[in-house]
Parts: structure tokens; C-alpha cells; sequence
């Protein structure tokens, strides 16, 4: 079955740790996206990219970084300098256009205490 | 700039109750507009798209018509059930700028029995 996958579905850390969320995808679609979703609150864009080797910002991307070798897989570091990293991160992936939906992982929540 | 509005939830419905959520939208290209519904602690399905004006996206009873005069797309559903209970997030995405979504903040659905 093709589909995205995040791993883990709950994870934990000390604060000022840096830590690595998980996102591969078999669907062979060219673009992927990172989004953080806070209570009550709507999804925001972290970076996304539409091609190997290469990624752009979002809204929110400062204390955060991405990485985009292999067209299948765009992990997240959620690093020491974001402040406030608690939060509900979610990976999607897209066919390049602009009427394409697109597809949802099953989400990663991260805990920093 | 590009941003939607939802109305505030919480809503609680009966079962078999008409729901409407409304959306609006403020858009500085044509955008494609969408539907996702998140059940607890899941990621996001596409519940229903539209990619131009008068185009009326409709799925599992839920429907929405893209009207460019009102920047509206408000959702409808005839007849709820306990397991239409989600949030559910309407989201616009220009063409061109890179597939991005841009997302409410989300209302609340709760449907009793």
C-alpha cells in the first residue's frame, strides 16, 4: 500500500537536545512539506520542497532544519534553538500542480521538557 | 496576503442534525480551495476539493461550492452522524507558489447521539 509514514508517533526529549522526526514516502511524489500544529490552532508551514537536493522556508522555519537527498524521505531536525519545539508535526507530500491534493502522515507528537 | 478563516468551535450537533461550516478566504492569486477532516490524534484526509469558481467538491454526504463574489467556501452536510466527529480545516493553495497550503484554524465538530 502506497502511503506516508512518520516515526515515531510519540517521542520525548530534554530541552536543548536536537532531534530528528522521520518522513518517507512511496507514492512517488516529487514534493513534501513539514507542518506544526498547535492546539486550537490551524496547520503552519515549516519548509517544504519541491525536488531533490533542494528546499525552500516556510512560515515558520527558524530553529528548524530539512534535508531532501533521496525523493522519498524529508526528515525534519527540530533543534535546540526553537522555543517553544512541544508541538504536533505533520509530513505531506504532493504530485507537482496546483490542483493535486495533498497526502498526510499520521503525524509525529513531540514533547520537550 | 493569502489567508482563510473558519468559524470558532466547538460545535455541537445531534445526531441527523444540518451542519455548515463557514470559510472565507483572501487570496492574491486564484486559488484551488479543500476540505481535510482530522479524526483524534490522526493526520489530515482530503475530504473535498474545488479548483475554480462554481465548482461544487462533494464527498461521503459533505459538500462545498467555490463562490469567488463571496470568497467563500462553507462546508455542508444534510444529515451529521456520531462518526462525522473531527476537526475540520479548510485550506486555499495558489497556483505557483510552490503547492503550499494555507490553512484555518480548524473547527471542532462534536456530534451526539
Amino acid at each position: 500500500d502506497g502511503g506516508i509514514t512518520q516515526s515515531p508517533k510519540y517521542l520525548f526529549r530534554k530541552e536543548g537536545q536536537n532531534v530528528t522526526l522521520s518522513c518517507e514516502q512511496n507514492l512517488n511524489h516529487d514534493a513534501m512539506y513539514w507542518y506544526r500544529q498547535d492546539p486550537g490552532q490551524g496547520l503552519r508551514l515549516i519548509y517544504y520542497s519541491q525536488i531533490v537536493n533542494d528546499f525552500q522556508k516556510g512560515d515558520i522555519a527558524e530553529g528548524y532544519s530539512v534535508s531532501r537527498e533521496k525523493k522519498e524521505s524529508f526528515p525534519l531536525t527540530v533543534t535546540s534553538a526553537q522555543k517553544n519545539p512541544t508541538a504536533f508535526y505533520l509530513c505531506a507530500s504532493t504530485l507537482e500542480g496546483n490542483s493535486y491534493e495533498q497526502y498526510f502522515g499520521p503525524g509525529t507528537r513531540l514533547t520537550v521538557t | 496576503g493569502n489567508s482563510v478563516t473558519q468559524m470558532e468551535g466547538p460545535v455541537t450537533l445531534s445526531e441527523e442534525a444540518f451542519l455548515t461550516i463557514n470559510c472565507t478566504y483572501t487570496a492574491t492569486g486564484y486559488p484551488s480551495l479543500f476540505w481535510y477532516v482530522q479524526y483524534p490524534g490522526e493526520g489530515l484526509q482530503l475530504l473535498l476539493k474545488a479548483t475554480k469558481a462554481d465548482d461544487k467538491g462533494s464527498n461521503k454526504g459533505f459538500e462545498a461550492t467555490y463562490r469567488k463574489e463571496t470568497t467563500s467556501f462553507h462546508l455542508e452536510k444534510g444529515s451529521v452522524q456520531v462518526s462525522d466527529s473531527a476537526v475540520y480545516f479548510c485550506a486555499l493553495k495558489i497556483y505557483n507558489q510552490g503547492g503550499k497550503l494555507i490553512f484555518g484554524q480548524g473547527t471542532e465538530l462534536s456530534v451526539k447521539p
